[in-house]
């Protein structure tokens, strides 16, 4: 099955320092990639919709000067959290879709996520 | 624009007890409704896809779904519950032509011995 992989898994960071996180599809290619966000015990907020070649779709209230993301290629995509602070700290996760011929709204693939700490 | 209430944000059941897991959707058209998995500190797994197909579907590890559209319900169950059951819960929407997916607050699954 279509697997999504996510790098780091976890990441500690100093208050000021920007952090990577990699989002890859491993075996399918993904035109669009979607970036959420987890704070403890709550559901996943979409951030911001990332699209190959192309500027990301934020979404309202996520600053994208601070949440930078790149979309190089078919298979990734990086979200870049630029001057972390603590408030910053949460758990990341990316999801793609795979394509599949004849059906319409395939579900999402999700990565395993990354937890940032922000000290 | 959708939504989904997913009530009660703790469910404790026996091993062996029947799982009901509540969903309810918003939607000003027919959604593509799904259920996803979470375990701790991972991303999501998927369960189960509704998409306007059979009204009721079945996903893996024993769980089903049924969509009632007269009560916007598409609630979860499985038959018995076992131990590795014990994880967050999240029922989501899309809608034709939205990619994304909303998702409800998620509901957290306690098997008891």
């Amino acid at each position: 099955g279509a697997v999504v992989s996510q790098h780091p898994s976890w990441v500690i960071c100093k208050s000021g320092t920007s952090v990577k996180i990699e989002c890859r599809s491993l075996d399918f290619q993904a035109t669009t990639m979607f970036w959420y966000r987890q704070f403890p015990k709550q559901s996943l907020m979409l951030m911001a919709t990332s699209n190959e070649g192309s500027k990301a779709t934020y979404e309202q209230g996520v600053e994208k000067d601070k949440f930078l993301i790149n979309h190089a290629s078919l298979t990734l995509s990086t979200l870049t959290v630029t001057s972390a602070h603590p408030e910053d700290s949460s758990f990341y996760i990316c999801s793609a879709r795979a394509q599949e011929l004849g059906v319409y709204n395939s579900p999402l693939h999700f990565g395993n996520g990354t937890r940032l700490t922000v000290t | 624009a959708q939504s989904v209430t997913q009530l009660g944000s703790h469910v404790s059941v026996s091993e062996g007890a029947l799982v009901l897991l509540r969903c309810n959707y918003s939607s000003s058209v027919p959604p593509y409704l799904f259920w996803y998995v979470q375990y701790p500190n991972q991303g999501l797994q998927l369960l189960l896809k509704y998409t306007s197909a059979a009204t009721l579907v079945k996903g893996i590890n024993g769980f089903e779904a049924e969509f009632k559209k007269s009560e916007t319900s598409f609630h979860l169950t499985k038959p018995s519950a076992h131990m590795s059951d014990a994880a967050e819960y999240f029922c989501a929407v899309s809608l034709t032509g939205r990619r994304a997916l909303t998702f409800g607050s998620g509901t957290r699954l306690q098997v008891q011995p």
